[in-house]
């Protein structure tokens, strides 16, 4: 089973700051299939990126993916104050099981 | 417009049973795959289960396996997770979410129903 390990686990930011979030698998992700969900409090998460770097319907060009293998990047390149949330990598579809990381607090400083 | 609407959830002894429900409607259910996914309280995500749109492709969690049976069913647009043997831990947030594929991302998520697990 493919372990998921994001880091930091608290980013304390302000708004235009740039975000530089982790993931690392405990083994290659093939094809790329990993994704990236925003959470806020109260709601249900929502996909910004799959396949590690393609960007979900609706989500703004401030948010990228990149990365292979088995580490990978989350980026927000200026933050706004709705980006304020907790961020989870999810590898999926190997051997018909599906693993998240333990997610990424941006919070403001 | 996609609606997920889960329901079934409620406060239920240890080792007892429940049956979750999910409710689709605004897309065409059996052209996508479907997924439980929970959130036990100030916790991260946990996948549970998933199932392709024919009921060919079946995954369990480690932490589920041989207690928790996900089943849909196409003509009434709806996914089900009959839950056996609970225990405390399985308290949480129970969101039902669909994906295009088995193995694709799950791109809209329900709002969930709460099970909590105590005596």
């Amino acid at each position: 089973e493919i372990v998921l390990t994001q880091s930091p686990g608290t980013l304390s930011l302000s708004p235009g700051d740039r975000a530089t979030l982790s993931c690392r698998a405990s083994q290659s992700v093939s094809s790329s299939y990993l994704a990236w969900y925003q959470q806020k409090p109260g709601q249900a998460p929502r996909l910004l990126i799959y396949g590690a770097s393609s960007r979900a319907t609706g989500i703004p060009d401030r948010f990228s993916g990149s990365g292979s293998g088995t580490d990978f990047t989350l980026t927000i390149s200026r933050l706004e104050p709705e980006d304020f949330a907790v961020y989870y990598c999810l590898q999926y579809g190997r051997s018909l099981v599906f693993t998240f990381g333990p997610g990424t607090k941006v919070d403001i400083k | 417009e996609v609606q997920l609407v889960e329901s079934g959830g409620g406060l239920v002894q240890p080792g007892r049973s429940l049956r979750l429900s999910c409710a689709a409607s605004g897309f065409t259910f059996d052209d996508y795959a479907m997924h439980w996914v929970r959130q036990a309280p100030g916790k991260g995500l946990e996948w549970v289960s998933g199932i392709s749109w024919n009921s060919g492709s079946i995954g369990y969690a480690d932490s589920v396996k041989g207690r928790f049976t996900i089943s849909r069913d196409n003509a009434k647009n709806s996914l089900y997770l009959q839950m056996h043997g609970l225990r405390a831990e399985d308290t949480a947030l129970y969101y039902c979410a669909k994906a295009s594929y088995y193995d694709s991302p799950f791109d809209f998520w329900g709002q969930g129903t709460l099970v909590t697990v105590s005596s």
